[in-house]
């Protein structure tokens, strides 16, 4: 079915390291995976997504991996600053001639000074 | 350039109410998207626009909601006789093409039905 979840709802992270945000899915068929954040009072922003056929597909200062033996999605944020706090929320979108996205429940991130 | 905007922020009604949520998408965006967001979760999709037409209405949790986008710009999402369990922040997206991921996102409505 479509499901998408994440291993840990809260992520504390010290300034300046990297942070690496997990995230498992079920459904097999999807087209693309897909990360967001969301700032507090704010919409979710669109941060970096990866076609099914691929392994990994780097942006600026973001990685995002995708192990398809264990279903296995994650969001790599090199040298994290106090801007990256966010809720990030995987997202799945099953059909990339549509436009439903699934979106999972997200993690928390929290920068330490 | 403006972004997608939501109104009104907020939205305090009482059960059996009927409200309306409007939506501006990006100029020149053909798609347009209705989430529903509760406490701690993460957007649930309700329906899509590409253009004018409802391309995908399968999330509306029932007859209830009803959503429309008559000139293909502007949408307004309508619930009728509202319950407490509609309570939520109703988020509001578009992006320039249908099957686009990056899809731009209004700063939502809270809605609270008392």
């Amino acid at each position: 079915g479509e499901s998408v979840g994440l291993h840990l709802p809260t992520l504390s992270v010290q300034e300046g390291d990297n942070s690496i945000i997990n995230c498992a899915y079920s459904n097999s068929a999807s087209d693309y995976f897909i990360w967001y954040k969301q700032e507090s009072g704010k919409g979710p922003q669109f941060i970096i997504d990866i076609r099914s056929n691929m392994d990994k597909r780097q942006g600026q200062r973001v990685t995002v991996l995708l192990n398809k033996t264990v279903k296995h999605l994650s969001l790599q944020i090199a040298a994290t600053q106090p801007g990256d706090s966010a809720v990030y929320f995987c997202a799945e979108n099953i059909d990339s001639s549509a436009s439903k996205i699934i979106f999972g429940s997200g993690t928390r991130l929290s920068i330490r000074p | 350039g403006a972004g997608v905007s939501q109104t009104p922020s907020n939205k305090v009604t009482e059960k059996g109410k009927y409200v309306e949520l409007r939506c501006d998408p990006i100029s020149g965006h053909t798609a347009l998207y209705w989430y529903r967001q509760s406490l701690g979760q993460g957007p649930e999709f309700l329906i899509y626009f590409q253009g004018t037409g409802a391309a995908d209405d399968s999330g509306l949790p029932n007859d209830r909601f009803f959503a429309v986008r008559p000139e293909g710009s502007v949408s307004t999402l309508k619930i009728q006789r509202t319950e407490r369990g509609d309570s939520a922040v109703y988020l509001c997206a578009s992006s320039l093409y249908e099957g686009s991921n990056e899809q731009f996102f209004g700063p939502g409505t809270r809605l609270t039905v008392l």
